[in-house]
């Protein structure tokens, strides 16, 4: 079984500022990881993914995410935080078994001040 | 083009009125999502398409009906709601049912009355 922990539901930081999103997943197979961003009122954006490959991924809009299979986590960061960046973030998790569904954190608010 | 389509935007409707919901993909994914999606929760899968044929049903209400006519289209015909049904529904693709990304529409802002 497929979970995964968002362990902040508020970050709050100011515009020019690095973001730290924290995620950790659980999964008895293989997993792809993504991070999804949704501001309000709008779908989900994807902002990048991690399939095996690099274990540090770049994504769009200047964040990244760095896989480490030791610590089970997936944290999203981004150097300096934007005003446009405030929105919900959604950690994800995919297994390589059968039909593969995503498997959402509870999400993360990123708030940015000015 | 990543762009997947959902219209209306809105829809208000009462609880004895019958809509659908349209969704629409031109990137040549063979698999398609419906979600629910409340307030400040993340998406809840209700429906999956795989090669347009009903693969996963999440123990949804009959009176949420998918149909998927071809491989671009999508639709959710809704019957007879309730007004927790109230949500916002996304519609996702992707190239296939295993470990793709998915790419989301705007959604549909549904409210039952």
């Amino acid at each position: 079984a497929q979970s995964v922990t968002q362990l902040d539901s508020h970050v709050s930081v100011s515009e020019g500022t690095p973001v730290l999103l924290r995620c950790n997943y659980s999964s008895s197979y293989s997993p792809s990881l993504f991070w999804y961003v949704q501001h309000p009122n709008k779908g989900l954006q994807l902002l990048l993914k991690y399939t095996s490959a690099a274990t540090l991924v770049k994504g769009i809009n200047g964040f990244e995410a760095e896989f480490k299979k030791s610590e089970t986590s997936f944290h999203l960061t981004k150097p300096s935080a934007h005003m446009s960046d405030a929105a919900e973030y959604f950690c994800v998790v995919s297994e390589e078994a059968g039909y593969s569904t995503l498997t959402f954190g509870k999400g993360t608010m990123l708030l940015v001040s000015p | 083009d990543t762009e997947v389509t959902q219209t209306p935007k809105h829809l208000v409707m009462g609880m004895t009125n019958k809509k659908s919901l349209k969704c629409e993909q031109h990137m040549g994914h063979r698999a398609m999502y419906w979600y629910k999606q409340k307030a400040k929760k993340p998406p809840e899968l209700m429906f999956v398409y795989s090669y347009e044929k009903l693969s996963i049903n999440e123990s949804v209400p009959s009176r949420f009906s998918p149909e998927c006519p071809n491989s671009s289209l999508l639709n959710l015909h809704l019957h007879a709601l309730q007004p927790e049904d109230s949500a916002l529904y996304l519609c996702a693709s992707s190239r296939g049912s295993g470990t793709y990304e998915q790419y989301f529409g705007p959604g549909t802002r549904l409210t039952v009355t």
